[in-house]
């Protein structure tokens, strides 16, 4: 199993522009979740699914967007990027809130 | 939202001494507590996690303590090791949301 992969690992945007964080697992897992981590705020919840079709905002959503069309792919969407969006970008997965949490290597963005 | 506070932010031992890390959670609901260990450039990994209706849990040199009443729940490190060093996260859960604590950084001093 590859578990929790990411792409790309690094990323340089411009202000304004758009792109897709991918994520994908090979684990049937039904939870998936988006997290942003930044130095001295641990991780903060972005966006999350508890299964195909079905997603709902975390505690920091804004400027964000997720679809899940399938249980193995979580899509991250930045609408228009700004610099306040320069971070380390985790995925996770696992089979329910209440079970371990296996986290993708991450994704590292910077806005200038 | 549930809101969890750790302390403290940096902790520094001497290689086989024990450390102590607590964090505070606000919302009453929630039931699931795990800890995570993150080191440098690495992703955060599942090191231990108790749920609400355990008291305490073990796991070699590893212990999780859980006070409901207080809402405050520590992790032990025993016999500290140089591969303890890392970045530790506890983090709370009620229903689907899982909030993290700002993080501590052991270091183990030789």
């Amino acid at each position: 199993n590859a578990g929790v992969t990411q792409t790309p690992k690094f990323q340089v945007l411009k202000t304004g522009q758009s792109m897709t964080l991918q994520c994908a697992q090979d684990m049937n897992h039904e939870y998936m979740s988006w997290y942003r981590q930044d130095p001295g705020m641990g991780l903060r919840l972005i966006h999350y699914s508890v299964g195909a079709g079905i997603t709902d905002q975390g505690e920091v959503p804004n400027g964000y967007n997720v679809s899940r069309s399938t249980t193995e792919d979580f899509p991250l969407r930045l609408l228009s990027a700004a610099p306040s969006q320069t971070s380390v970008y985790f995925c996770a997965s696992s089979y329910s809130t209440k079970d371990t949490q296996y986290f993708g290597p991450g994704t590292r963005l910077t806005v200038l | 939202g549930e809101n969890v506070e750790q302390h403290p932010s940096t902790l520094s031992v001497q290689e086989g001494d024990s450390a102590v890390i607590k964090c505070t959670y606000s919302d009453s609901a929630s039931n699931y507590f795990p800890w995570y260990k993150q080191e440098l450039g690495k992703r955060p990994q599942l090191i231990i996690d108790i749920r609400s209706n355990v008291g305490e849990k073990k796991d070699q040199r590893i212990a999780v303590t859980l006070n409901k009443t207080a809402k405050h729940f520590s992790l032990h490190i025993t016999e500290t090791q140089p591969e303890d060093s890392a970045v530790y996260f506890c983090a709370a859960s009620k229903g689907y949301k899982l909030s993290f604590g700002a993080g501590t950084t052991v270091t183990v001093r030789a």
